[in-house]
């Protein structure tokens, strides 16, 4: 079975500086997807970024980024120029038949 | 964008009864729906996947005769909470995958209590 760890429970960054997320994963698979969702209070899911594996470059939106080393099954995710409505779990995720989740990582972000 | 409505968005039941969750892709067919439970300050784990015309495939853990899944159509896939106890209390999330296979779209959840 797939696991997602993330190490972070909690996370704080001061607005508009960047903070990264670590996640990890454990396949034995060559082609999968990875995702980083954000769940604000709502509780909606948001997807964030979406990472093919056997894409070497690194998938960016707009804030967004993310550094995947696929040899070392590590999937970070950097934002840049944090905003207050940034603040959120997130979520890591690892898509090839189904979608496992890590335990997810609350991020805070104080003015 | 896709989007994937999940009805009710919040249900209150005595114990004992049969609560019914919906979800729908609105905009795309969804060959494959996965359903979701998730606890306060947890992940979300996965049930079920739900393949239309096809039994569902539970996880290890889950009661089958518990958590009726029925995707009758490549649009609707239902949940069914039988015999409704207080330790069912929970929020439950849909998810529907296009056929692409590729792209993957979230309801907006059901917070389930049981009295």
């Amino acid at each position: 079975a797939q696991t997602v760890t993330q190490s972070q429970p909690e996370m704080s960054v001061q607005e508009a500086e960047t903070v990264t997320l670590s996640c990890t994963y454990d396949t034995s698979e060559s082609d999968y997807y990875l995702f980083w969702y954000k769940q604000p209070p709502s509780r909606q899911m948001i997807l964030v970024i979406r990472q093919e594996a056997y894409k070497q470059q690194n998938a960016t939106e707009n804030r967004f980024s993310v550094n995947f080393q696929k040899a070392a099954k590590s999937f970070s995710l950097k934002i840049s120029d944090s905003q207050l409505g940034d603040a959120a779990m997130y979520f890591c995720a690892y898509h090839r038949q189904a979608l496992n989740f890590g335990k997810g990582t609350s991020l805070l972000v104080t003015p | 964008g896709a989007v994937v409505s999940q009805h009710p968005s919040r249900v209150i039941c005595k114990s004992g009864t049969s609560v019914k969750i919906e979800c729908r892709s609105l905009d795309f067919q969804a060959t494959t729906m996965f359903w979701y439970r998730q606890f306060p300050k947890k992940s979300l784990m996965l049930m079920a996947t739900s393949n239309e015309g096809s039994k569902a495939t539970y996880e290890q853990g889950v009661e089958k005769d518990k958590f009726l899944i029925n995707h009758a159509s490549l649009t609707l896939s239902t949940l069914t909470v039988t015999s409704a106890h207080p330790e069912d209390s929970s929020f439950y999330i849909c998810s529907a995958l296009d056929r692409g296979g590729e792209k993957l779209f979230f309801g907006s959840g059901t917070q389930l209590s049981v009295l």
